[in-house]
């Protein structure tokens, strides 16, 4: 079974709007971390924001929000007021500290266009 | 402060010769990860290093990957022999490790192979 769904393969958005990017996971443990990271068409992989499981609010970072429901096990990436350097592809990512490892697990992505 | 850095950017090669792909993680990060991207595989984990020592290499495809971390401060991937199925954007990455999650990735080298 996937750890993390992105059921999202491609979204167009408008210039200016709020974009909302879906991340749903599967975990059996009770302390994670979930990612995301944004990869544009020049390749390189950015980190943009990160939320632990036990996190009390929503992270926040610039125009990047991370809209945690624990209960669903989503974790949504909300892009406010969007821009034409936006448009790349999105990665939602899961570590489960009690693996006893580092790793993370990648999901599928989604693939942002922002339109002028 | 440097980022990750990896080496070469871009590297084009004919069948059969080997490869060897490096990379310099971020100063004081004690986990290094190997990853590869192709369009119908997306992002695969090949190893990962942690305090020089191989964790995890369950990733790595066959016996003609292989990866080293000789000291804190540098990594290799090489393949040999190289094959046109090995064409892919390899990223190395790193990670304070030990609990702290986020793994900051290299610019990436692009390997083709013909």
């Amino acid at each position: 079974a996937q750890k993390i769904t992105q059921t999202q393969p491609g979204m167009f958005v408008q210039e200016k709007e709020a974009v909302t990017l879906d991340c749903t996971y599967d975990t059996s443990d009770p302390s994670y971390g979930l990612f995301w990271y944004k990869q544009p068409s020049s390749g390189e992989m950015i980190f943009l924001i990160y939320q632990g499981s036990y996190d009390q609010q929503n992270a926040t970072e610039g125009r990047y929000s991370l809209n945690f429901q624990k209960a669903r096990k989503s974790a949504n990436l909300v892009i406010s007021a969007s821009q034409l350097g936006d448009s790349a592809m999105y990665f939602c990512a899961m570590r489960e500290p009690t693996r006893g490892d580092d790793k993370i697990i990648f999901g599928k992505g989604t693939r942002l266009h922002i339109l002028p | 402060d440097a980022g990750v850095i990896q080496s070469p950017r871009h590297e084009v090669t004919e069948m059969g010769q080997e490869v060897t792909l490096r990379c310099k993680p971020i100063s004081g990060h004690n986990s290094l990860f190997w990853y590869r991207q192709t369009m119908m595989r997306g992002l695969e984990l090949l190893i990962y290093f942690n305090n020089n020592v191989p964790i995890d290499d369950s990733g790595m495809p066959e016996d003609r990957f292989s990866a080293k971390m000789p000291n804190a401060s540098f990594s290799t991937l090489k393949i040999q022999p190289s094959e046109p199925r090995d064409s892919a954007v390899y990223f190395c990455a790193s990670s304070l490790g030990g609990g702290a999650d986020t793994q900051y990735f290299g610019p990436g080298t692009r390997l083709t192979v013909l």
